[in-house]
């Protein structure tokens, strides 16, 4: 058990540009979750999956985020039309249940200029 | 309204007392869990403790113990004998609704722990 991977950790990109994370949870966690967090805030929820079903998604979120858990192993966050008001860090999470807290990845840190 | 409200921005301890750290909750719905996370400086949530709304007895975990006034809708982290590893950002946060997925946080309390 490697923990929460997530890649990259770093990412610097134009504003306009497309950009897209990679999260690999705990291999037994079927639970899923993308959070955004900028900084002195607590993180904000954008999604959720268990298995491959992607079972809730913020209203926050515009059309330009998608995300994907393909065969319920590794997930996808996908930014389309990067704005600055995109930069912050990208955490994903998994967990086994709903009592269970999260296990938390490194975070992506994203900087749209 | 917030769902989840931390009031208290930063806080002090003094090694190896005890400190607590507040939270207040707002939920309708009878099935809930609280959690509360740490995030040191480096930048990594650890989840330290859980509490279900059904749960009798408060929850403990070595030296964290959570408040659970359900009534008061608090669910306070009560640290003891704090250690200087103990400074950090905390965050309380909500699930609602029974299996469910999204938590909520709130916006956390930074922890500095003095020798």
């Amino acid at each position: 058990d490697t923990g929460v991977s997530q890649d990259p950790r770093h990412k610097i990109t134009k504003r306009g540009q497309n950009v897209t994370f990679r999260c690999d949870p705990i291999s037994e966690h079927n639970r899923l979750y993308w959070y955004r967090q900028t900084l002195g805030q607590g993180p904000e929820f954008l999604t959720y999956f268990q298995n491959e079903a992607q079972l809730e998604k913020s209203r926050l979120l515009s059309d330009r985020f998608s995300a994907e858990r393909p065969k319920g192993s590794f997930s996808t966050l996908e930014i389309q039309r990067t704005e600055q008001g995109d930069s912050a860090m990208y955490l994903c999470a998994s967990s086994l249940r709903s009592d269970y807290g999260y296990t938390f990845g490194s975070g992506t840190r994203l900087t749209v200029v | 309204a917030q769902k989840i409200t931390q009031t208290q921005p930063g806080m002090f301890v003094q090694e190896k007392e005890a400190v607590t750290l507040d939270c207040t909750y707002d939920t309708s719905d009878p099935s809930y869990g609280l959690f509360w996370y740490k995030q040191p400086s480096s930048g990594e949530m650890i989840f330290l403790i859980y509490q279900g709304s059904y749960d009798q007895q408060n929850a403990t975990e070595g030296r964290y113990s959570l408040n659970f006034q359900k009534a008061r809708k608090s669910a306070n982290l009560v640290i003891s004998a704090s250690q200087l590893g103990d400074s950090a950002m905390y965050f309380c946060a909500m699930r609602e609704g029974l299996n469910a997925g999204k938590s909520t946080f709130g916006d956390g309390t930074t922890l500095t722990v003095k020798p």
